[in-house]
């Protein structure tokens, strides 16, 4: 079946530190890649939305300066949590799909474990 | 009110025993999802499906679309499908219930 591969599956930094999240789709071109966010308990609730070539959709309440989103090509896209902050410890993960119309299912990565001293 | 709603929440159960989750959803769907989340986060999707019934192994999932309901059922439970099982509706942007804890004992 379709492989996600997302990296690194754990960080742990200090504050103020930027940290990027790759995501990658192995034998297949994503279209469309989703980025969310899991807090402890809690849904996944999408962060944003990027179709390969253009500007990522962000979420309400999501703010797209500290999360930027960069899906240049069709097998790689990119969640760089900039000047992260305790608060954005949180567990990520991305999903990548083969269309934009959403008739295909979506692959997930196995996520990031993000942790912020 | 939540757009998805699973449950239960949490099951523990005998290996060998027969599971049902259950999912309803208020919204308007084109596609649903069962999803399987392990401790470490990792998440496999199950099955997508947007009518009748889908079987893959010893998991069956069906769907009703005028009750707007779904059960994710699992046969001869094992203690290797430990694990939270998320409901998801939607296509494009897809909205995720809490999921369902369970817990199979062997």
């Amino acid at each position: 079946g379709a492989v996600v591969s997302q990296h690194p599956s754990r960080v742990i930094c200090k504050s103020g530190t930027s940290v990027k999240i790759e995501c990658r789709s192995l034998d297949f071109q994503a279209t469309t890649m989703f980025w969310y966010r899991q807090f402890p308990k809690q849904s996944l609730m999408l962060m944003a939305t990027s179709n390969e070539g253009s500007k990522a959709t962000y979420e309400q309440g999501v703010e797209k300066d500290k999360f930027l989103i960069n899906h240049a090509s069709l097998t790689l896209s990119t969640l760089t949590v900039t000047s992260a902050h305790p608060e954005d410890s949180s567990f990520y993960i991305c999903s990548a799909r083969g269309d934009r119309g959403g008739n295909q299912p979506q692959h997930f990565g196995d996520g990031t474990r993000l942790s912020i001293l | 009110k939540n757009e998805v709603e699973q449950s239960p929440q949490n099951l523990t159960a005998q290996e060998g025993e027969f599971i049902t989750i259950n999912c309803s959803y208020s919204v308007g769907i084109s596609a649903l999802h069962w999803l399987q989340q392990h401790p470490g986060g990792g998440i496999v999707s199950l099955f997508m499906l947007s009518s009748g019934k889908k079987k893959h192994g010893r998991l069956i999932a069906t769907i009703n679309i005028q009750e707007k309901h779904s059960s994710l059922h699992i046969t001869a439970s094992h203690p290797r499908d430990s694990a939270v099982y998320i409901c998801a509706v939607g296509a494009h942007k897809i909205i995720f219930g809490k999921g369902t804890r369970l817990h199979i004992l062997p």
